[in-house]
């Protein structure tokens, strides 16, 4: 069973920096892009970055680039988002998700991720 | 490349037939997909490459189009799928989704 689960959520100050992780299991995780997609609260799907399968290749969404990195570990089956700078609007729900041939299949159920003085 | 969903809300009833449109501001070929959102759920992807429809989803869910004009239609609405609907490019950097369409019940 294809399984992600988000962790590293939580409340932080606006300028303060966040880690979020996401565990896979399930499947080859080495074959895959992962990505990030984050929704704002009452707002629409965002999507913030991708990563191919070696790493090499990433991609941003213009609001976070240069504030936030995304990362994997084939070894460990796990994708990361470094955020750093965090503003207000950062807050929202992160979701990890597999890219698969042309949709990403399997998602996590997010984790919360509030930026608040 | 930006996609605007219409209508934004929708009522139906159950047993209705439906369909959600997604335009992209420029061709993207049929490297769309969508997806269906439920609070506090993860999103689901529903349809691929425009028409596809990802394995163990229903098929009164199908999607059509290419270029820039697509469609999303759900025949026989059941209980279940009221929820919130989203397009998604994959054509190019940076991905991007449609605003959303919230399917309600009447």
């Amino acid at each position: 069973e294809v399984q992600l689960v988000e962790s590293g959520g939580g409340l932080v100050q606006p300028g303060g920096s966040l880690g979020l992780s996401c565990a896979v299991s399930g499947f080859n995780f080495g074959d895959y892009g992962m990505a990030w997609v984050r929704q704002a609260p009452g707002k629409g799907l965002e999507w913030v970055a991708n990563i191919k399968q070696d790493e090499n290749d990433k991609f941003y969404v213009d609001s976070v680039r240069g504030r936030f990195s995304i990362s994997r570990d084939n070894a460990k089956n796990s994708l990361y988002l470094h955020m750093s700078s965090l503003r207000v609007e950062d807050t929202a729900v992160y979701y990890c998700a597999r890219v698969a041939f042309r949709g990403y299949d399997f998602w996590g159920q997010g984790t919360l991720v509030t930026v608040s003085s | 490349i930006q996609l605007t969903q219409s209508p934004s809300s929708l009522s139906a009833s159950v047993g209705d037939r439906v369909t959600i449109t997604c335009r992209a501001s420029q061709g993207i070929s049929t490297l769309l997909a969508w997806y269906q959102k439920n609070p506090g759920k993860a999103p689901k992807l529903l349809i691929y490459d425009a028409s596809t429809l990802q394995s163990g989803v229903p098929s009164r869910f199908s999607g059509g189009g290419s270029g820039t004009h697509f469609t999303l239609t759900i025949t026989s609405l059941q209980p279940e799928d009221f929820a919130a609907y989203y397009c998604q490019q994959l054509y190019d950097y940076p991905i991007t989704f449609g605003q959303g369409t919230r399917l309600e019940i009447e």
